[in-house]
């Protein structure tokens, strides 16, 4: 079993739908949890940063994290063109700096 | 102002030549990483490094050899290129190892 797990899609929505994007985990040592954006031929920009479980929010995204389930989760209102791009989660463990990707999710969002 | 860069961008070269990738950081940040996306996309750590001193070394050949300088550089070097070393090399920072990581935009490797 992979240490994070993501469906790589594509997944496609019209504009301004709700997108859920999903990821599993399975090491319960992981305690940092990230979203990352990457555009095509762009490194990954860091989007969303949480710490144990709970939500997050900044302007249209939200990011939640269960860690009984070892679930992670990045929803995005109103969607947008421009949100087209690979989602990349990542976990981390405390004091080990290996971030651990997920292999991405492909966004297409059509006007 | 580019946070984190590299450079060159794209790489084309011939298997058994040597090349190097540099990688400069101006966050401030005294971590620095090397990551490998291959072609399905997949980030890979390579290797990290805290104030100039190496802490991680994944499974990767002797062939690549990273140096830093100083806090703010990291260059990657690669003898005897081969085919399967074609990917994009993607250099990160972060303040600490508990950070979120902040890359730069990638050198696209050719191997030919």
């Amino acid at each position: 079993q992979k240490e994070v797990e993501q469906d790589p899609g594509p997944l496609s929505v019209p504009e301004g739908a709700i997108v859920s994007l999903n990821c599993t985990y399975s090491n319960s040592a992981f305690q940092y949890f990230m979203w990352y954006r990457q555009y095509s031929r762009k490194g990954p920009e860091l989007l969303m940063y949480t710490y144990s479980s709970g939500n997050k929010e900044d302007g249209r995204f939200t990011a939640q994290v269960d860690k009984s389930s070892k679930y992670i989760s990045l929803f995005i209102r109103d969607s947008q063109p421009s949100d087209s791009a690979t989602y990349l989660c990542a976990t981390l463990n405390s004091g080990y700096s290996t971030l651990t990707f997920g292999k991405g999710t492909m966004l297409l969002v059509s006007p | 102002d580019t946070a984190v860069s590299q450079t060159p961008k794209y790489l084309v070269t011939q298997m058994g030549n040597d090349k190097s990738i540099k990688c400069e950081q101006n966050l401030g940040h005294d971590t620095m990483y090397w990551y490998k996306q291959d072609s399905k996309k997949f980030l890979k750590i390579m290797f990290s490094y805290n104030n100039k001193e190496l802490i991680i070394n994944e499974t990767v050949p002797n062939r690549f050899s990273p140096k830093s300088p100083d806090k703010a550089h990291l260059n990657l070097h690669i003898n005897s290129l081969e085919l399967g070393d074609s990917a994009v090399y993607f250099c990160a920072s972060s303040q600490d190892v508990n950070s979120p990581l902040h890359f730069g935009n990638g050198t696209r490797l050719t191997v030919t």
